[in-house]
C-alpha cells in the first residue's frame, strides 16, 4: 500500500508554456500533499505545502504565481508551472501524507527549451 | 535547515551489514526520525520511522539512542541494489496527525562493493 504516482513522468516544453503536473495517491486518501524539486547533484527541496480544500503554503523564495497548486481532492494535486524558462527545468517531485509518514512519487523530468 | 548531520559517503562490501549514523542532537520531545533513500533519478522511498523505541522492518532496523540525539539504520545484508543516498530527517506531525513538512539534508552516498 501507499502508492503515489506522477504524470508525466518526462515532459519537454517550450520557453513560455505551462506544464501541469499531477500527483496522485491511489491507496489512500492523503489531506495534505507536499512538492519539491530537485536540481542535478543537490538535495530535494520543499517548494509548498498542499492541503486539500484550502490554499498552498509556499516555502520562502518560491513564487506562488509561477508555480500554481491546486488540491481539489483527497487523493489529486495539481502543480503547474506557469510561464516555464529554461531555469526551470528541474526534476519535480510530489509526496502525500498518510498517517505520519510521507510517500513520495516517482518524480517528474522538466525540461524548457 | 536540516536539523541532522550524516557523513556524506560510506562504503559498504555486499552481503555485510551497512550501519548508517545521523546525529540529531536539537530534536525535540514530539519529533520522529525518518529514514528515507533515493536511487539516482527516481523519488525517495520510505524506509523506517521512530520515535523513541528500536524499530525493525521488512527493509532495516532503526536504533536510537536513550537521549533521542543519534540514531543508526541498519541495512542487515547490503546487497548492489541498496546502492544510494540515505537521508535521515526529523519531523512532527501535526494536529491532524498527517506528518509535517520534511526538510532533507544532503544525506550519505551509500556505495555497496560487490
Amino acid at each position: 500500500g501507499a502508492v503515489v504516482s506522477q504524470h508525466p513522468s518526462r515532459v519537454i516544453c517550450k520557453s513560455g508554456t505551462s506544464v501541469k503536473i499531477e500527483c496522485r495517491s491511489l491507496d489512500f486518501q492523503a489531506t495534505t500533499m507536499f512538492w519539491y524539486r530537485q536540481f542535478p547533484k543537490q538535495s530535494l527541496m520543499l517548494m509548498a505545502t498542499s492541503n486539500e480544500g484550502s490554499k498552498a503554503t509556499y516555502e520562502q523564495g518560491v513564487e506562488k504565481d509561477k508555480f500554481l497548486i491546486n488540491h481539489a481532492s483527497l487523493t489529486l494535486s495539481t502543480l503547474t508551472v506557469t510561464s516555464a524558462h529554461p531555469e526551470d527545468s528541474s526534476f519535480y517531485i510530489c509526496s502525500a501524507s498518510r498517517g505520519v509518514t510521507q510517500y513520495f512519487g516517482p518524480g517528474t523530468r522538466l525540461t524548457v527549451l | 535547515d536540516a536539523k541532522t548531520t550524516q557523513p556524506p559517503s560510506m562504503d559498504c562490501a555486499e552481503g555485510r551489514a551497512a550501519n548508517l549514523p545521523c546525529n540529531h542532537s536539537t530534536i525535540s520531545g514530539n519529533e520522529y526520525v525518518y529514514w528515507y533513500r533515493q536511487i539516482h533519478s527516481q523519488g525517495p522511498q520510505y524506509i523506517i520511522h521512530g520515535l523513541k523505541n528500536n524499530e525493525t522492518n521488512e527493509m532495516a532496523s532503526l536504533i536510537i539512542t536513550e537521549d533521542r540525539k543519534s540514531s543508526t539504520l541498519i541495512l542487515p545484508h547490503a546487497t548492489l541494489r541498496d546502492t544510494a543516498v540515505y537521508y535521515c530527517i526529523v519531523s512532527s506531525s501535526n494536529y491532524g496527525g498527517a506528518t509535517n513538512k520534511l526538510i532533507f539534508g544532503t544525506g550519505t552516498l551509500l556505495a555497496v562493493q560487490p
